[in-house]
């Protein structure tokens, strides 16, 4: 079992959809969560950052992560096609340490 | 730009031949890490500096692979005898500790080196 599971899609929603892509963990002493969007042929690129359990809020963006589940999830409101990318979650258990990714989720915004 | 750069952007290679790649972190970030990412994957760590010293390597850095970061500003990644399993996209990440307020650590990437081994 890999250390984080995340469903590699590809996920295709209309435009204006709420989407959720979600990531599993096996290590409970992550304590800190990431979002990336990774377009393609590019670097990955910071969406959301949170720390331990709960909800953090960002434009159309939401991140929730429960760390009694080792459960974490991105919603996209009113998504546009321009959202169409992969979403890598990421997590580490220190601050400073290196980050452990899940494989990403490609997702597709059809306008 | 102020963001990480990476040199080249691409990289074709024969195999057996050796490559180096630099990185350019954010000016003021004293970590840098370097992770490899293979079609349909997840970026896998292989090493991280904080200043000059290299602070951890992974498994998958093999004797091959060689990192320095001599002055704590740039880095360089060699791999030595290249093989074809090593085509892939290279990035670079830096972080900092915040002074004083909230220490996040966030890690920006650059936009990678995608290297092609024939």
């Amino acid at each position: 079992q890999k250390e984080v599971e995340q469903d590699p899609g590809p996920l295709s929603v209309p435009e204006g959809a709420i989407v959720s892509l979600n990531c599993t963990y096996s290590n409970s002493a992550f304590q800190y969560f990431m979002w990336y969007r990774q377009y393609s042929r590019k670097g990955p690129e910071l969406l959301m950052y949170t720390y331990s359990s709960g909800n953090k809020e960002d434009g159309r963006f939401t991140a929730q992560v429960d760390k009694s589940s080792k459960y974490i999830s991105l919603f996209i409101r009113d998504s546009q096609p321009s959202d169409s990318a992969t979403y890598l979650c990421a997590m580490s258990a220190r601050l400073g340490q290196n980050f452990v990714f899940g494989p990403g989720t490609r997702l597709s915004v059809l306008p | 730009d102020t963001g990480v750069s990476q040199d080249p952007r691409h990289k074709i290679t024969k195999r057996g031949q050796n490559v180096t790649f630099r990185c350019d972190p954010i000016s003021e970030h004293n970590r840098l890490y370097w992770y490899r990412q293979t079609l349909g994957q997840g970026p896998e760590f292989l090493t991280y500096f904080q200043n000059e010293a290299q602070l951890e390597k992974s498994r998958l850095l093999s004797d091959r692979f060689s990192a320095e970061r001599p002055k704590g500003s740039f880095s360089t990644l060699e791999i030595q005898r290249t093989e074809q399993g090593d085509s892939a996209m290279y990035l670079c990440a830096s972080s900092s500790r915040l002074a004083g307020g909230l220490r996040t650590d966030t890690q920006y990437f650059g936009p990678g080196t995608r290297l092609t081994v024939l």
